[in-house]
Formats: C-alpha cells, sequence, structure tokens
C-alpha cells in the first residue's frame, strides 16, 4: 500500500462548478501538507501548504485537512479553464521528506 | 527575476552516453532536490542537499551522480548505468533545510535515442 493514494482522475468538470480533490494517507507522523497544481510539461507550482487540522482559504482555493481521518482535501469555488491541470498532495515525514501522491488530473470545460 | 532555472529543457541520450542536467537557483534556498517523474507513479526523489558540498541519496539514486559546490548550482549527472532513464527530471528547492516547502524548477526531459 502505497503512503499517500491519490484518485488519478481524469476529473471533468464545466465552469463555475466546485471540484474536490482528496487524497489519503497511512503515516500519522506527516506533519505538514501541500499541494501543488502541474501544467502539462511544466513544474509543479505550490498552491496550499497547511499544518494542522482544519481550513485554510487562499482566494477561490480551500484546503482541508483532517489528521483523525488521515485525509486532505483541495476544494476550488468557482473553476475556470484555467484551472485545468494536474493537481499533486504532498506531505513532510518527521525526516523533513516529502512524499507525493501521484496526482489527480483536472479538466474544466467551458 | 528570482527562481529556479532547469537545462536544457529537451534532452537525447544515445546508449553508453552520460548526461548532465543544469539547475540553478538564485533565491539564496540552502536545500535543492532533484526527483523524477514518470507517469502513473508520482514524483521520485532522486538526491537532495541541505549544503554546499554535501548531498544525500534519494530513493532511486542508483545510475545517477550529484555535485553540490556552489550554493546556487545542484546539477545532476545521468550515468551509463541508469538502464530506464526516460523521464521528466525537476529540480527543486527549499529556503530551510526542513524542506517542508520546495519550490520547482520548469523541468528537463530526458529522452533515451
Amino acid at each position: 500500500q502505497k503512503e499517500v493514494e491519490q484518485d488519478p482522475g481524469p476529473l471533468s468538470v464545466p465552469e463555475g462548478a466546485i471540484v474536490s480533490l482528496n487524497c489519503t494517507y497511512s503515516n500519522s507522523a506527516f506533519q505538514y501538507f501541500m499541494w501543488y497544481r502541474q501544467y502539462s510539461r511544466k513544474g509543479p507550482e505550490l498552491l496550499m501548504y497547511t499544518y494542522s487540522s482544519g481550513n485554510k482559504e487562499d482566494g477561490r482555493f480551500t484546503a482541508q485537512v483532517d489528521k483523525s481521518s488521515k485525509y486532505i482535501s483541495l476544494f476550488i469555488r468557482d473553476s475556470q479553464p484555467s484551472d485545468s491541470a494536474t493537481y499533486l498532495c504532498a506531505m513532510s515525514d518527521p525526516a523533513d521528506k516529502l512524499i507525493f501522491g501521484t496526482g489527480t488530473r483536472l479538466q474544466v470545460f467551458p | 527575476d528570482g527562481g529556479i532555472t532547469q537545462s536544457p529543457k529537451y534532452l537525447f541520450r544515445k546508449e553508453g552516453q552520460n548526461v548532465t542536467l543544469s539547475c540553478e537557483q538564485n533565491l539564496n534556498h540552502d536545500a535543492m532536490y532533484w526527483y523524477r517523474q514518470d507517469p502513473g507513479q508520482g514524483l521520485r526523489l532522486i538526491y537532495y542537499s541541505q549544503i554546499v558540498n554535501d548531498f544525500q541519496k534519494g530513493d532511486i539514486a542508483e545510475g545517477y551522480s550529484v555535485s553540490r559546490e556552489k550554493k546556487e548550482s545542484f546539477p545532476l549527472t545521468v550515468t551509463s548505468a541508469q538502464k530506464n532513464p526516460t523521464a521528466f527530471y525537476l529540480c527543486a528547492s527549499s529556503p530551510r533545510t526542513s524542506g517542508t516547502t520546495q519550490y520547482f524548477g520548469p523541468g528537463t526531459r530526458l529522452l533515451v535515442l
């Protein structure tokens, strides 16, 4: 079993929809949680960074962490075609090594 | 502009050849990393360096080598011992040795002829 599980998609939604992207993990020692956005043939771009359980909001993006369930989510409100990309979750272990999910491909159609 | 640059964007390797991928950052970050990305497998750590003249192996270091002679530079050599080098290679850097927030370069796609 992988330490971090992420549905590869693709997830296809109409413009304006609310998108929910999720990752589950098995290691309760993971401390920091991140979401990266990666456009095709580009490097990942850091979107959100959280430490504790709860919600963190930044514009149209909300990151949610539930450490008791070992579950993290990224919500995108009012999704746009420009949000079409692969979204990677990542989390750091006690040795500060980042463990990445395999990514979920999102397509937002006009 | 501050950031991480990688070159070349595309690289072709012949059988038995060593090739070197460049990574430069002007963010004054202490830590630098190399990852390999394959379809369906996510990012896998090859090597990382937390300080100049020091580096550690990641999960898939076999067939690769690195150097860290300057804070801003962390080149990766893909040696002939790496039998399956075709992949997208990503360099990242972090402002602290804790490595909690890593920032990525644009990547180099390596193809085997």
